[in-house]
């Protein structure tokens, strides 16, 4: 079935390193391809998406481009602050009617002063 | 943000009472879903609805049932709770998954004793 598998965590960053955040995915499918992050008490908000391959989702620093040839989806950002600490979570749906989507486990990222 | 509200925020129970929580939302989207979070396990999907009285499981959905009598209001019920099914329940709505993701509410935590 489809899957995302995101690497293990947790991470921790020192404020200003560079942050990659892999992400692979499998389905049977052409899927579109999501980033939410989670602060620490709240709900999930929707980070960045790309529904196409070669597509680059961005949004507050963080890249992700969406590599059919390797099934990934990786998210980056040049310089992490003590903000950015929250937990991430890579996710896919299908197109197509009632489409629903399929999360990967999550990641815990701890950025330091 | 998108508008829904979940409730009750927080709830302790005694294992074999029946729960219900309520999902609700103002944004008259099409979809909606009901999504456990677990350390370990990412968020998991229970049920959705891809309309009113239009109800399908997910992964998980041994020991929940759901109800969508208006498209507002999205209701998930545990018959007869257990101690697995502590846990934080997230509710999400979206018009259109593929390309825009969901969108979702603060959370419930529900703790089964």
């Amino acid at each position: 079935g489809d899957s995302v598998t995101q690497m293990e965590g947790p991470v921790t960053l020192s404020e200003e390193a560079f942050l990659t955040i892999n992400c692979t995915y499998t389905a049977t499918g052409y899927p579109s391809l999501f980033w939410y992050v989670q602060y620490p008490g709240e709900g999930l908000q929707l980070l960045l998406k790309a529904t196409k391959a070669d597509d680059k989702g961005s949004n507050k620093g963080f890249e992700a481009t969406y590599r059919k040839e390797t099934t990934s989806f990786h998210l980056e950002k040049g310089s992490v602050q003590v903000s950015d600490s929250a937990v991430y979570f890579c996710a896919l749906s299908l197109t197509g009617a009632n489409s629903k989507l399929t999360f990967g486990k999550g990641i815990t990222l701890s950025v330091r002063p | 943000d998108a508008g829904i509200t979940q409730s009750p925020r927080h709830k302790v129970t005694e294992t074999g009472t029946p729960v219900t929580l309520r999902c609700h939302q103002t944004e008259n989207h099409r979809y909606m879903y009901w999504y456990r979070q677990d350390p370990g396990h990412g968020l998991r999907l229970i049920h959705y609805s891809y309309g009113v009285k239009d109800t399908d499981k997910g992964e998980v959905s041994d020991g929940y049932s759901v109800s969508r009598s208006k498209t507002e209001d999205f209701l998930l019920t545990l018959e007869s709770a257990t101690s697995s099914q502590t846990s934080v329940y997230f509710c999400a709505i979206s018009e259109s998954v593929w390309d825009r993701g969901v969108f979702f509410g603060p959370g419930t935590r529900l703790t089964v004793l």
